[in-house]
Parts: structure tokens; C-alpha cells; sequence
């Protein structure tokens, strides 16, 4: 089955700068990889995806980069902010699955 | 719209009780997920409804835990007995259709078994 494996798992920039989540996944079948960001007490909430037709997704300060070949996928943050302090979740699943698999999770503190 | 409902919010109880957590899915959702979360392994599928017919059970860890959808509007996931090493975070999740689309994710209920 799907392994979604995400590095690192505790990320700390001071505000202003980028921060970059990683993700690999091992079923080169998966085409749909969403991104979730949990903050204290709620549940994950989608906040990109992107399918494998496509290279880069972009909204506002933040991206995903996907590279097929090498099963991996990014989540670029720029210009970060406290708000964006938070557990982001990296998945990955087939389209005609019901299945998300999700990564372990990175805490990214974003430090005024 | 209110988003996925779940309650309680908090539950603790002592080891060998029964656990009831209930959730409301989004109105006109037709997919709901139940996830455990817990630092050891992250966000876990446990069952998956589709139309109110539970399609993969092969996430719940034992018979101690059972899953009901008697109806769109309302899930159940209970834990009888319960023990110690239950204590999670249980999400209840909910989209349309059956392929891959947004999922909505409850708050959660943190649950202690002591």
C-alpha cells in the first residue's frame, strides 16, 4: 500500500521567511496530494492540492511543487507569519480511491 | 453551514467503560471517515461510509470497536471496553461523491481512558 513520509517533523523560521515541507510518497499510482494545516484544538483543514497532471500549484503565499519521477512533493510557504504557526499534513492518494494516506506531520513555528 | 458536528469534545473515562463518540456529517455528504490521531501514529483511518453503508472497516485496530451510519445525518463510534491505550483524538470527516475531493474534517473529541 501507499507510504507518505514527511521531513521535517519540527520547523522554526522567524517571520518573514520561507518555509519548505517535504514530502515523498512510495505508490506511483497516487495522483491526487492534498495539504492540511491543524492548528490547536481543530481539525485539519485543506489548504492545497494539487494532481499529478500538474507541476506547481500556487495560492497567495503559498505553493506545491510535485516531481512525479522522483515521487515527491513540497509545500512552499513565503513570507511566513505567526498565523501560519501550525501541524501541516502532507497525503497522497489514487483519484479513483477513497483512501488518503497521510504523512506524520510537521510542526512549523513561525517566530515573531 | 456548521461543518462536521462531532461531540463531546472531551471525553474521560476509566478503563472497561463504554465509549460512544457521535458525529453529524455536512448536509449532502455522502462519504464519512472516521481518523484516530495520536502522536505515536498520526491521523489513522479507522471505517469509511459511502451512502451510509460502511465500506472499509480494515482500519479499526480490534473488536472492542464498532461503527454504526443508521442514517445520512449521523454516525456513532463506540469502544466497549475501552482501555488505556484508546486515548486519541477521534476525527469524524465528511465529503461528496466517492472520489478523491476536499475532506472536512470535525474538531475532533480527545478522549482519556484512565
Amino acid at each position: 500500500g501507499e507510504n507518505v513520509e514527511q521531513h521535517p517533523s519540527t520547523l522554526s523560521v522567524q517571520e518573514g521567511d520561507s518555509a519548505v515541507i517535504k514530502c515523498t510518497y512510495s505508490d506511483s499510482a497516487s495522483n491526487y496530494f492534498p495539504w492540511y494545516k491543524q492548528e490547536l484544538g481543530k481539525g485539519p483543514q485543506l489548504i492545497i492540492d494539487i494532481r499529478s497532471n500538474v507541476g506547481e500549484k500556487k495560492d497567495q503565499r503559498i505553493a506545491v511543487t510535485l516531481n512525479k519521477t522522483a515521487k515527491h512533493f513540497s509545500l512552499h510557504i513565503t513570507e511566513t507569519q505567526p498565523e501560519d504557526s501550525a501541524v501541516y499534513f502532507c497525503a497522497a492518494s489514487i483519484d479513483s480511491s477513497y483512501k488518503l494516506i497521510f504523512g506524520s506531520g510537521t510542526r512549523l513555528l513561525v517566530r515573531p | 453551514d456548521a461543518g462536521v458536528i462531532q461531540s463531546p469534545r472531551h471525553e474521560v473515562t476509566e478503563m472497561g467503560q463504554e465509549v460512544t463518540l457521535r458525529c453529524k456529517p455536512i448536509s449532502g455528504h455522502n462519504s464519512l471517515f472516521w481518523y484516530r490521531q495520536t502522536m505515536m501514529r498520526g491521523l489513522e483511518l479507522l471505517i469509511y461510509f459511502n451512502n451510509n453503508v460502511p465500506i472499509d472497516d480494515s482500519g479499526m485496530p480490534e473488536d472492542r470497536f464498532s461503527a454504526k451510519m443508521p442514517n445520512a445525518s449521523f454516525s456513532t463510534l463506540k469502544i466497549q471496553p475501552s482501555e488505556p491505550r484508546d486515548s486519541a483524538v477521534y476525527f469524524c470527516a465528511s465529503r461528496t461523491g466517492t472520489g478523491v475531493e476536499k475532506l472536512f474534517f470535525g474538531s475532533g473529541t480527545q478522549l482519556s481512558v484512565l
